[in-house]
């Protein structure tokens, strides 16, 4: 069954630093995400994109933040500039359409802010 | 916006036991999935379950959207059921992003 894979599994990085995570989301979805769980946590949505535009994203998702998708295949989520509070499990997700259809995620990258 | 609470918070069973993992929702939902996050963290998607039942080995679930709440069952529990299950949902005023509920921790001892 295909899947969405996401690269690092873990990172730890310094405060200040910029950090890319990277996603390969299953080939024939449209819809990409990212999601982020701080430790003991519940899931927060981060972001949304679709057709090569962000179509929605959350109050988390500030000017830090941006998404690319550089090429046919990945789906990046950079961090400008790390703070502690970054520390997280980040999630990709994908699927078909923006409704009707199940979310894939993958299996994250833990990001630890020193 | 759309609430969504699940019950218990944690359970603690003996392997072989079989639980109740209950979902509730506030308002009607377009998608509703589960969830199972293992120990090391991974998110193992269970369920695509927005109405209806259904099954995988030892576990079921139904949603019973008219009263807005969906069930997931785990019969014969082994230890490797162990971790959080999460119910997350959708709906067109959260511009359909999920929407998660806190988990329920579940504890399966040998």
């Amino acid at each position: 069954e295909p899947e969405v894979t996401q690269t690092p599994s873990h990172q730890v990085t310094q405060m200040g630093q910029e950090v890319i995570l990277r996603c390969v989301p299953i080939s024939n979805h449209l819809y990409f995400y990212w999601y982020r769980q701080i430790l003991g946590q519940k899931v927060e949505f981060l972001v949304s994109f679709y057709n090569n535009e962000i179509s929605e994203k959350s109050e988390i998702f500030d000017d830090q933040f941006s998404v690319e998708r550089p090429d046919g295949s990945n789906f990046t989520l950079k961090i400008r500039s790390t703070k502690l509070e970054d520390s997280a499990m980040y999630f990709c997700a994908s699927r078909t359409g923006p409704y009707n259809s199940p979310l894939h995620f993958g299996n994250g990258t833990r990001l630890t802010v020193t | 916006g759309i609430q969504v609470e699940q019950s218990p918070p944690d359970l603690i069973l003996q392997e072989g036991a079989n639980s109740t993992l209950r979902c509730n929702f506030s308002d009607s939902v377009n998608n509703l999935q589960w969830f199972h996050q293992n120990p090391w963290g991974q998110l193992i998607n269970l369920f695509y379950i927005p109405s209806g039942t259904k099954q995988n080995g030892r576990l079921s679930a139904t949603t019973v959207a008219t009263e807005r709440y969906s069930l997931l069952y785990i019969s014969s529990s082994q230890t490797t059921d162990s971790g959080v299950y999460f119910c997350a949902v959708d709906h067109m005023d959260s511009n359909y992003q999920l929407i998660w509920g806190a988990g329920t921790k579940l504890i399966i001892k040998p």
